[in-house]
């Protein structure tokens, strides 16, 4: 079993869209956990750190259910521009990645 | 922000080469050090872990004495393909975290062509 599990999707939406990505880890030591967004042949780039109270950025916010395992990515309002690989990491001495959601936004 | 140089960007060499990736933190000291390795369309795969002044801490199936990794001090480590063959060819990336638990500082990677 992999550490980190996504949907690998692929989810197509269009502009304007809310769309919803989970992410489950399987280490109940991991201690922080981030989104990160990759382009295709670049460096990840991180979108945002998850917080156990819940966390908002704009229309994006991520949530994290310890009891479960589990963290999840709402985009809300998608942009053409969010099209992208949304990559769920979680800590626990080294950092771990999801194999990564792909999110195509259309016009 | 925080900004990892990495080096070269690309590079293409033959069968049976070595190849040394450099990976700098540049306004900061990085306690760990990550090496990623990604095949086109699938996800990032954790190489090794690189903590400065100790030896790295390989994932399984990961070859040590293949990918040779440095971690001099607190701002360079480097990994070194040895021995480069062509199913070696992948983007390596590697990424500098300042202190544990905290965000990556990802290097803009390495995309390695093995003829």
């Amino acid at each position: 079993r992999k550490e980190v599990e996504q949907d690998p999707g692929p989810f197509n939406v269009p502009e304007g869209a809310t769309v919803a990505f989970n992410c489950t880890y399987s280490n109940s030591a991991s201690q922080s956990f981030f989104w990160y967004r990759q382009d295709c042949r670049k460096e990840p780039k991180l979108l945002m750190s998850v917080y156990s109270s819940g966390n908002e950025d704009g229309r994006f916010t991520a949530q994290l259910n310890r009891a479960s395992q589990y963290i999840s990515l709402l985009i809300r309002d998608s942009k053409l521009s969010d099209s992208a690989t949304y990559l769920c990491v979680a800590y626990n001495n080294d950092m771990r990645f999801g194999a990564g959601t792909r999110l195509t936004v259309k016009p | 922000g925080a900004v990892v140089s990495q080096h070269p960007s690309w590079v293409i060499c033959k069968s049976g080469t070595s190849v040394k990736i450099e990976c700098r933190s540049l306004d900061f000291q990085a306690t760990t050090m990550f090496w990623y390795r990604q095949f086109p369309k699938q996800s990032l795969m954790l190489m090794a872990t690189s903590n400065e002044g100790s030896k790295a801490t390989y994932e399984q199936g990961v070859e040590k004495d293949k990918f040779l990794i440095n971690h001099a001090s607190l701002t360079l480590s480097t990994l070194t393909v040895t021995s480069a063959h062509p199913e070696d060819s992948s983007f390596y990336i590697c990424s500098a975290m300042r202190e544990p638990g905290e965000k990556l500082f990802f290097g803009s990677g390495t995309q390695l062509s093995v003829l």
